[in-house]
């Protein structure tokens, strides 16, 4: 079945440095990825939408500044946490969709565990 | 390694019954469950959760059963309404966390 790859699986930073998460999509080209970020006991909360050759679409309150998103090819979009702080601290993880027989499923990545010191 | 598996990858049910969707999971330090809900061409919404603490969380039509000795858990949808179709991610959590493969639910007018 389709794999997402989510690289690192867990970082610790210093504060003031910058941290990129990869997500790739390993037997499928993936059109369209999404970023989450997740606190503990608490659900997803969607932070942008990554299309191929276009900008990420964010959503209201996620600084693009400060999370920067490139998806320059269909199998690799990555999620850059700049000048981090340890309010940064969190789960981030992504997920990619794939039209598979004309039916669109959604593939998660194994998620990347950022500690900010 | 998958931990967390919904093993009916679809559900057909009839407008006004209750759909169930089932889930297992391997890892019993999970210890907070959710369910999401994704429409074509949307990221998944959240749907509903549970703390490893209870057996059962009630939202409107939608009510989550966990039994923590089975490790399995269980998204009730009562009355369906055909708004409903759409795929079913659970997710188990603890420091991360991890979803099961979804299970796309049609409800039939």
């Amino acid at each position: 079945g389709a794999v997402v790859s989510q690289h690192p699986s867990r970082v610790i930073c210093k504060s003031g440095t910058s941290v990129k998460i990869e997500c790739r999509s390993l037997d499928f080209q993936a059109t369209t990825m999404f970023w989450y970020r997740q606190f503990p006991k608490q659900s997803l909360m969607l932070m942008a939408t990554s299309n191929e050759g276009s900008k990420a679409t964010y959503e209201q309150g996620v600084e693009k500044d400060k999370f920067l998103i490139n998806h320059a090819s269909l199998t690799l979009s990555t999620l850059t946490v700049t000048s981090a702080h340890p309010e940064d601290s969190s789960f981030y993880i992504c997920s990619a969709t794939h039209r598979d027989s004309g039916v669109e499923k959604l593939f998660f990545g194994s998620g990347t565990q950022l500690s900010v010191l | 390694d998958q931990q967390v598996k919904q093993n009916s990858p679809s559900l057909s049910v009839q407008e006004g019954r209750i759909s169930i969707l089932n889930c297992d999971y391997t890892n019993s330090m999970f210890d907070y469950f959710l369910w999401y809900k994704k429409y074509p061409a949307e990221g998944p919404t959240f749907l509903i959760s549970i703390s490893s603490i209870k057996d059962k969380n009630e939202d409107g039509r939608f009510t989550v059963f966990l039994n923590k000795s089975a490790k399995h858990l269980s998204l009730h949808i009562v009355p369906s309404q055909p708004g409903d179709s759409a795929v079913y991610f659970c997710a188990a959590s603890r420091n991360d966390m991890r979803f099961g493969a979804g299970t796309r639910l049609t409800v039939k007018p």
